[in-house]
């Protein structure tokens, strides 16, 4: 089944670097585009990042930009996401989620249609 | 693009007809999806297309609006209705926002 797994958070000291991953299964990885989202505790949900099928282009958040980047390994059907300088603010539940578009209506929809369980970063000292 | 949500926290009966509202600051067309979040768990697709039901999804949920006002509606609320749902703009996708979110708890 159609499946995605993060791992790699844990606790870090602020100004400290975390790389978390997202491994894929049941879907044709390489075909798709790739969100990671975060949720401070209590909190809504915050789009963090995008990567582009095959690696072509990237965005940001404002609030990551300069300190995260999105990457991706599509012959190990794995998503990253390389966490550096973080703050507090950063602790979250980090989740990656598959994108995926739609033609209709004469035009194009795109959503998010399979989410990760997540992994949770805290930062503190 | 802001999106607001209304109300933030309902109370309602199983079997009540439910509907949350979302306005975004700037006409997004229909490009709108809407989110379910229970706790503890990763959120899961409802509608795109801002009134598009997702394959698997019950068909008392449905989605109307387009430009800046939305609505998500339960018509027959079920126990296992009771989450937290969020509406997505992808007008300026990939660069999306969610709105802030409703909470829909058991009176």
């Amino acid at each position: 089944q159609v499946q995605l797994v993060e791992s790699g958070g844990g606790v870090v000291q602020p100004g400290g670097s975390l790389r978390l991953s997202c491994a894929a299964s049941g879907f044709t990885f390489s075909s798709y585009g790739m969100h990671w989202v975060r949720q401070a505790p209590g909190k809504g949900l915050e789009w963090v990042a995008f990567i582009r099928y095959d690696g072509s282009n990237k965005y940001y958040a404002d609030s990551v930009k300069g300190r995260f980047t999105i990457s991706r390994d599509n012959s190990k059907n794995t998503l990253y996401l390389q966490m550096n300088s973080l703050r507090a603010e950063d602790t979250a539940v980090y989740y990656c989620a598959k994108d995926h578009g739609i033609a209709a209506r004469r035009n194009y929809y795109y959503y998010m249609d399979v989410w990760g369980k997540g992994t949770t970063v805290t930062v503190s000292s | 693009i802001q999106l607001t949500q209304s109300p933030s926290f309902l109370s309602a009966s199983v079997g009540d007809r439910v509907t949350i509202t979302c306005r975004a600051s700037q006409g997004i067309s229909s490009y709108l999806a809407w989110y379910q979040q229970k706790p503890g768990k990763a959120p899961k697709l409802l509608i795109y297309a801002a009134s598009t039901l997702q394959s698997g999804v019950p068909s008392r949920f449905s989605g109307s609006g387009s430009g800046t006002e939305f609505t998500l509606t339960i018509s027959s609320l079920q126990p296992e209705d009771f989450a937290t749902y969020y509406c997505q703009q992808l007008n300026s996708y990939p660069k999306v926002t969610f709105g802030p979110g409703t909470k829909v708890d058991i009176k």
